[in-house]
């Protein structure tokens, strides 16, 4: 069965930092591109970052640029994300998905499966 | 321009079709993806590319492009179609990954 399961999230300080971690299985790992998308309390999706599979390509949402690094293990089959600097807004439950992509014509690209989240709130 | 709009929220009628739509610059290169989430849950992927169905997936939901608007069909709507639902894909650079700001489905 393909599954992520996410881990690391908790309660932390603003300015505090915390270490996501998704462990993968079911299915080889080091040849997708990964990626964390968050949600905030009774909002919407919001991509937050993504890693090529060999850690060539990493892209990160304008929101977290210079906070957040994303990384990925492949030998653990794990990606990973440190979080620093850490804000209010920050507050969201954080998934980890496995993004695919076929030719059809064009590249399409999608996310399947997610994990089940992790709840990250960052308070005083 | 990299955000991708839709309607925050529609209803329909059980049994009755409905469609959502996605509207961004970046959908005139690529194309989106469509995903289900129910209170609690996490996102379930239920269109990708033109029109493709995960497996387990049901056929009333279907995928539509034309232009920058993506749209998500589901005909004949089920109490269990009660859902957001969101379009991703890339922005225009073609590295960042955007999602639409949302729809809400209320099944009546």
């Amino acid at each position: 069965e393909v599954q992520l399961v996410e881990s690391g999230g908790g309660l932390v300080k603003p300015g505090g930092s915390l270490r996501l971690s998704c462990a993968a299985s079911g299915f080889t790992f080091s040849s997708y591109s990964m990626n964390w998308v968050r949600q905030a309390p009774g909002k919407g999706l919001e991509w937050v970052s993504s890693i090529s599979s060999s850690s060539s390509y990493i892209y990160y949402a304008d929101s977290v640029k210079g906070r957040f690094t994303i990384s990925r293990d492949n030998a653990k089959n794990s990606l990973y994300l440190q979080m620093n600097s850490l804000r209010a807004e920050d507050t969201a439950v954080y998934y980890c998905a496995r993004e695919s992509k076929v030719i059809y014509g064009d590249y399409v690209y999608w996310f399947d499966p997610w994990g089940q989240g992790t709840l990250v709130t960052v308070s005083s | 321009s990299s955000e991708l709009t839709q309607d925050p929220a529609v209803s329909v009628a059980l049994g009755q079709t409905v469609r959502i739509t996605c509207q961004g610059d970046s959908l005139r290169s690529y194309y989106a993806s469509w995903y289900q989430q129910k209170p609690g849950q996490a996102p379930v992927l239920v269109i990708y590319g033109k029109n493709n169905r995960p497996s387990g997936i049901p056929d009333r939901f279907s995928g539509s492009s034309s232009g920058n608007t993506a749209s998500l069909t589901i005909t004949g709507a089920q109490a269990e179609d009660e859902a957001d639902y969101y379009c991703n894909s890339r922005d225009s650079s073609g590295n960042r990954r955007v999602f639409g700001t949302g729809t809400k489905v209320t099944v009546l």
